[in-house]
């Protein structure tokens, strides 16, 4: 059973910069996982903020951006803002239709 | 604009069946494959099922193979969710999704609760 690993939980400081990760448990993450990243603020439904790696979702601001770092996919909030306060989660393509969630990361900015 | 509205969530017993609908507006739905994302109560988004756009091929997480099946009527512009033998872990808040590139998700409905509890 594939595991989709992130950070429990981080902490940023308005104005800051965050990198979040996603990576397995076994293996290493490349573009063919066609990694994307949701936010999620409680209650609500996800966003879409990235997909295929790096690229932006409609309407999301580029101060979120996606590449890979070593062996996981990473997401970058740059210039973090009080209402980035979320639970961001990774979903890696698995192959043969299949997707898997990462544990996801509680972001907390103060 | 793109609307994903989820329907027939609700309390059942374990063992029982459910079947949850999704009305698609804004966009050609028999175009798009769609996908049911489910989450527990305080807990992380789970994938449940991918099906694709003219229901030729559906896809499974390993929790639901088996008990859980996906559809679609494109002439109603509605996804469904056939749930049987639910149980207790079964209980969650399922939305609907559009499938977009690289099997990503674009766009997401606001999600409908399902209760397993005797």
């Amino acid at each position: 059973q594939t595991v989709v690993t992130q950070e429990p939980s981080f902490s940023v400081s308005p104005g800051g910069t965050v990198t979040l990760t996603c990576g397995l448990s076994s293996g290493s993450v490349s573009t063919t996982y066609y990694p994307s990243w949701y936010q999620q603020t409680p209650g609500q439904a996800p966003r879409t903020l990235i997909y295929s790696t790096n690229t932006r979702s409609s309407g999301v601001p580029d101060r979120f951006s996606g590449s890979i770092l070593g062996n996981k996919a990473a997401l970058t909030i740059t210039g973090a803002q009080a209402d980035d306060e979320s639970d961001y989660y990774c979903v890696l393509y698995m192959g043969s239709g299949i997707s898997v969630f990462g544990t996801g990361t509680k972001v907390t900015v103060l | 604009q793109v609307q994903l509205v989820e329907s027939g969530g609700g309390v059942v017993q374990p063992g029982r069946s459910l079947r949850l609908s999704c009305a698609a507006s804004g966009f050609s739905f028999s175009s798009y494959g769609m996908h049911w994302v489910r989450q527990a109560p305080g807990k992380g988004l789970e994938w449940v099922a991918l099906l694709w756009y003219d229901g030729s091929n559906e896809f499974y997480a390993d929790s639901v193979k088996g008990r859980f099946t996906i559809s679609r009527d494109n002439s109603k512009n509605t996804l469904y969710l056939q749930m049987n033998s639910l149980r207790a872990e079964d209980t969650a808040v399922y939305y609907c999704a559009r499938l977009s590139s690289g099997y990503s998700i674009d766009y997401w409905g606001q999600g409908t609760l399902v209760t397993v509890s005797s």
